[in-house]
């Protein structure tokens, strides 16, 4: 079936503007994970969901930063005001919620604040 | 603190040469540790995890828990291993993955 999928694949904003995020996870993986990577950096975690709840959101850097998934599947990266700062790719990652899983993830939104 | 540290940027060997990536952790009980690869233009895909114990793509890792060290291996490199390597840990009770900074594994013909 279809892997991780990430929309849109690029973004360009000015700064200041306020940009969404989307990731349809595998269907059926009921763990999400929201990662941020900028050049030259691994990845860096900023929330995982279990079902519908944030059950670790300790990665987000601050309050622009807002996270949704309503109903246990698709989930929406929010980031308002947005910063050059903000710059980077946006990774979003799923997995079934047993020990040791494997996690899966998306191609990645390369968001580009100007 | 959690943390994951590869001292290699970039590693480039010889085909046909061993390779050994290096990953150190640092950790507060027992982590599960994983290997993560990204191909040109490709997505981030899981290599191997320790507790398999397998061998990928002829690539095998061991976890030293003295040494806190979960070092990646291959006694002969091939072309097409040339890639993006991301060394990770999580809680064994499946969590945040936290990851180090990546090795560019090059290797020459």
């Amino acid at each position: 079936g279809a892997g991780v999928s990430q929309t849109p694949s690029n973004k360009v904003t000015e700064k200041g503007k306020y940009v969404e995020l989307r990731c349809d996870p595998i269907s059926g993986h009921t763990a999400l994970y929201w990662y941020r990577q900028s050049l030259g950096q691994g990845p860096e975690f900023l929330i995982y969901f279990q079902g519908t709840g944030a059950a670790d959101d300790s990665g987000l850097p601050n309050d622009r930063f807002f996270a949704v998934r309503p109903e246990g599947s698709v989930s929406t990266l929010k980031i308002q005001r947005t910063e050059r700062g903000d710059s980077a790719v946006y990774l979003c990652a799923s997995s079934f919620q047993d020990k040791n899983t494997e996690a899966f993830f998306g191609q990645g939104t390369r968001l580009t604040v100007v | 603190a959690q943390r994951v540290t590869q001292p290699e940027k970039l590693l480039s060997v010889f085909k046909g040469a061993p390779v050994e990536l290096k990953c150190n952790y640092s950790y507060s009980g027992s982590p599960e540790l994983f290997w993560y690869v990204q191909y040109s233009r490709q997505r981030l895909q899981l290599l191997l995890r320790h507790i398999s114990r397998e061998s990928i793509k002829g690539f095998t890792a061991d976890l030293n828990k003295g040494e806190t060290s979960f070092h990646l291996k291959k006694p002969f490199a091939q072309e097409e291993d040339s890639a993006m390597y991301y060394c990770a840990l999580s809680r064994s009770s499946a969590s945040k993955i936290i990851f180090g900074s990546g090795t560019r594994l090059s290797i020459r013909p």
